[in-house]
């Protein structure tokens, strides 16, 4: 099957600082990346995609940058909040059709 | 408002039981999913369909089984094959783009 890792299991921030957290994935005709934050106990959400004609994308305070070259997503998080606070999973799909999903990030706003 | 409800939100089962999670979505969605999530854990795939009366096996489907007689509805049954049932299920849905899930149902074997 296919393998989407996280470099960092926890990342811990301090408030207003920028986050960002990578992922790497192992399918190079993967077409579609999505990033999802999920907080304890509920599902996840969506937060910004990108697809792989783009190598950017920037929704409201966040980024997405797509390395195809190397197989690699990441999202930024400008001035963060703790409301933030949460895990973060990147997901890769192929023609629309399985989504796989990395292992997640956790993400810890100090105040 | 549109969205995905799965039911129940908690569930406890005596081992050699089967349970049946529920999943319904009304935004018309072709495409719906069960996930499984362990602890520290990604989402791990169980089944998927993406049209009516047809579905396919993800890669952890053994001891699962699901039905789609009903575009907005997809129930998983978890039987008592399952070794190890206890997890977070999350159904989601899709039209061709991003998954949306719903809010999970969070299943205890006792």
């Amino acid at each position: 099957g296919e393998s989407v890792g996280l470099h960092l299991p926890t990342l811990s921030v301090q408030e207003g600082d920028n986050s960002i957290i990578n992922c790497a994935y192992s399918n190079s005709a993967s077409d579609y990346f999505i990033w999802y934050k999920q907080e304890s106990g509920k599902g996840p959400q969506f937060i910004i995609d990108i697809r792989s004609n783009m190598d950017k994308r920037q929704g409201q305070r966040v980024t997405v940058l797509l390395n195809k070259t190397v197989k690699h997503l990441s999202l930024q998080i400008a001035a963060t909040q703790p409301g933030d606070s949460a895990v973060y999973f990147c997901a890769e799909n192929l023609n629309f059709n399985k989504f796989y999903f990395g292992s997640g990030t956790k993400l810890n706003v100090k105040p | 408002d549109g969205g995905i409800t799965q039911s129940p939100k908690y569930l406890f089962r005596k081992e050699g039981q089967n349970v049946t999670l529920s999943c319904e979505q009304n935004l018309n969605h072709d495409a719906m999913y069960w996930y499984r999530q362990d602890p520290g854990q990604g989402l791990r795939l169980i089944y998927y369909s993406q049209i009516v009366n047809d579905f396919q096996k993800g890669d952890i489907a053994e001891g699962y089984s699901v039905s789609r007689e009903k575009k907005e509805s997809f129930p998983l049954t978890v039987t008592s094959a399952q070794k190890n049932p206890t997890a977070f299920y999350l159904c989601a849905s899709s039209n061709g783009g991003e998954l949306f899930f719903g809010e999970g149902s969070r299943l205890t074997v006792l």
